[in-house]
């Protein structure tokens, strides 16, 4: 089955600097790559995803970008916000219906 | 957007008992749901895809007597944890997305942190 790995497990940043988390997956049939913000008690929200024929997206201040040769995609947030505190996790789903999550990310950004 | 709903968000029940946690798609209708399984500072584990009208399929290990699922409508699936022990206690989270269209989003509910005592 598919192989989620995740890093960094914990990345503490100041206000206004960028994150940048990073994942690879084993599966070359996984063909749809969703990130999602996890706060703490709550379900995951999705922030920004990314399908196999597009090499990266950004939305706002978050991009995703997507290495199908490599199997890897990056997470990239820019002029973080104390807001954006929260654990992160990718995800790759091959058939759009499960999805295999990586091991999460503990995002704290330091005003 | 469309919404998952979960119920309850959390519950405490004595060891031996059954707990039943609900799982809703409010806006669309979900031929297929997926329980996922978190325990602290950890990732999701899919424990189970729940489909409408038939059995559902667990992922390996996970002991399908112990975790009933039943979908019996278009928009509910339930898991019940039957005979729970403090192991057991967990925060457990469902999601679905609107069928017939692949590689979407998937709806997560805000899941059900269960305490077994």
């Amino acid at each position: 089955g598919e192989n989620v790995e995740q890093h960094p497990s914990t990345l503490s940043v100041q206000e206004g600097d960028s994150a940048v988390i990073k994942c690879t997956y084993s599966d070359s049939a996984s063909n749809y790559f969703p990130w999602y913000k996890q706060e703490l008690g709550k379900g995951p929200q999705l922030i920004i995803d990314i399908r196999s024929n597009v090499g990266e997206k950004k939305d706002q201040r978050i991009a995703v970008t997507l290495n199908k040769t490599a199997k890897h995609f990056s997470l990239h947030i820019t002029e973080t916000q104390p807001e954006d505190s929260a654990v992160y996790f990718c995800a790759a789903s091959i058939t759009g219906n499960q999805f295999y999550f990586g091991t999460g990310t503990s995002l704290t950004v330091i005003p | 957007g469309a919404v998952v709903s979960q119920h309850p968000s959390w519950v405490i029940c004595k060891s031996g008992t059954s707990v039943k946690i609900e799982c809703r798609s409010l806006d669309f209708q979900a031929t297929t749901m997926f329980w996922y399984r978190q325990f602290p500072k950890q990732s999701l584990m899919l424990m189970a895809t729940s489909n409408e009208g038939s059995k559902a399929t667990y992922e390996q290990g996970v002991e399908k007597d112990k975790f009933l699922i039943n979908h019996a409508s278009l928009t509910l699936s339930t898991l019940t944890v039957t005979s729970a022990h403090p192991e057991d206690s967990s925060f457990y989270i469902c999601s679905a997305r609107d069928p017939g269209v692949t590689n979407t989003e998937a709806f997560f509910g805000q899941g059900t942190r269960l305490t077994v005592v």
